[in-house]
């Protein structure tokens, strides 16, 4: 079965640019996160979607960041314009249910700012 | 903040027992003890779960005290590709949100 899948892998851009991150999640799954992972910080919730609906974005660290999900099996992180201290590795997870059903991952982007 | 207490790094022999520790004094009575793991560069991977009984899976088997106020991971037959960061996480069964903390690194050597 295909798990959650991220694109793309490696991104490095400068500063000021716009930056776009790229999530497909489980087919069926929905419940939808994305997460940061940085040395200083560890790992973040950022947001997170039900059905399409962002529910929760108080992780977001600022206006220059937006998610969207136009649909069950697309999700969009948008950072613009991009900045050094944004450089991390993003995840994005999924989850039937929020319940006791557990998150999926997917291998992350990793994001380098110059 | 995370809710849970973790020994930051842990090593193991190669096929021996891992035996990861957790505290969590101040979990709720809804609150559930969550086991994920990171091997690295790749995302989190999903271990197991338990409430208050004893849990097993084809993975490992979670351990937690009578009074809930710790857990113990057990990782039967550690191999080299156990080596990964190990976090144990607090959370509602319904709503609620997967707050890492640092967790523990394990190193299993041959």
């Amino acid at each position: 079965d295909a798990g959650v899948i991220q694109s793309p892998r490696h991104e490095v851009t400068e500063m000021g640019q716009e930056v776009t991150l790229r999530c497909k999640p489980i087919s069926g799954h929905d419940y939808l996160f994305w997460y940061r992972q940085t040395m200083m910080r560890g790992l973040e919730l950022l947001i997170y979607f039900n059905n399409n609906v962002p529910i929760d974005d108080s992780g977001m660290p600022e206006d220059r960041f937006s998610a969207k999900m136009p649909n069950a099996s697309f999700s969009t992180l948008k950072i613009q314009p991009s900045e050094p201290r944004d450089s991390a590795v993003y995840f994005c997870a999924s989850s039937f249910g929020q319940g006791l059903k557990p998150q999926h991952f997917g291998d992350g982007t990793r994001l380098s700012i110059l | 903040d995370a809710k849970t207490t973790q020994p930051p790094s842990m090593d193991c022999a190669e096929g021996r027992a891992a035996n990861l520790p957790c505290n969590h004094s101040t979990i709720s009575g809804n609150e559930y003890v969550y086991w994920y793991r990171q091997i690295h560069s790749q995302g989190p991977q999903y271990i197991i779960h338990g409430l208050k009984n004893n849990e097993t899976n084809e993975m490992a088997s979670l351990i937690i005290t009578e009074d809930r106020k710790s857990s113990t991971l057990i990782l039967p037959h550690a191999t080299l590709r156990d080596t990964a960061v190990y976090y144990c996480i607090v959370r509602v069964a319904q709503g609620g949100k997967l707050i890492f903390g640092q967790g523990t690194e394990l190193s299993v050597k041959p």
